[in-house]
């Protein structure tokens, strides 16, 4: 079946340092690949989606390139702040697909 | 002002007994979906429903039971609840499956 695997977190950062969170996937057919955030107390919100193979995807100063060699999807941004601390999911969904799969989040913690 | 409303926001159940998840949602979609988090399976995928019919069902257990009473709506009933099903459930929606997915806030749910 499909499957997405994450860091496992939780990753804490300084402000102003780079983030990093990897993501790997599996699926039979070509996934729509997404970075959704979650903050506390709230239901995830999409950050970005990419459909198509080695094409990036970018909001908010965060980005991830589709990469359909190695399966992976990582996201990444130059220098993060206090206010991206958050849990952040890497989800897929097939194309033709109804249901969105998650992986198990990264909980990221920046300290200022 | 929130476009998917989950009532209530939190709900205390005595083992054994059945309670009733709200969800509506206003922003025109056709699909809604049910999704579960607790701390063993992050956002698992329950449910989806487009035009109000069952498009896929991942819950084994019976005891889970969607209602659609309107196109905007998707109630989600628990019966004989357990305290293994304490865990946040969040309605979600999209303009059609295989769409990006717009989640509510959550309903969440102690069984004692």
């Amino acid at each position: 079946g499909d499957s997405v695997t994450q860091t496992e977190g939780p990753v804490t950062l300084s402000e102003g340092t780079s983030l990093t969170v990897n993501c790997s996937y599996e699926t039979k057919q070509y996934p729509t690949l997404f970075w959704y955030v979650q903050y506390p107390g709230e239901g995830p919100q999409l950050l970005f989606k990419v459909p198509k193979a080695n094409e990036k995807g970018s909001n908010r100063g965060f980005e991830a390139t589709y990469n359909k060699e190695a399966t992976s999807f990582h996201l990444q941004k130059a220098s993060v702040q206090e206010s991206d601390s958050a849990v952040y999911y890497c989800a897929l969904m097939r194309q033709g697909g109804r249901a969105l799969i998650f992986g198990t989040g990264t909980t990221v913690s920046v300290s200022p | 002002d929130p476009k998917i409303i989950q009532k209530p926001k939190y709900l205390v159940a005595v083992t054994g007994s059945e309670k009733i998840l709200i969800c509506e949602q206003y922003l025109g979609h056709n699909a809604m979906y049910w999704y579960r988090q607790s701390a063993k399976k992050p956002l698992e995928f329950m449910f989806s429903y487009s035009y109000q019919k069952l498009m896929d069902n991942q819950t084994a257990s019976s005891r889970f039971q969607p209602q659609s009473s309107k196109k905007n709506h998707l109630d989600l009933q628990i019966t004989a609840l357990k305290p293994d099903d304490s865990a946040t459930y969040f309605c979600a929606s999209s303009q059609d499956t295989a769409e990006t997915l717009y989640f509510g806030s959550g309903t969440r749910l102690t069984v004692l």
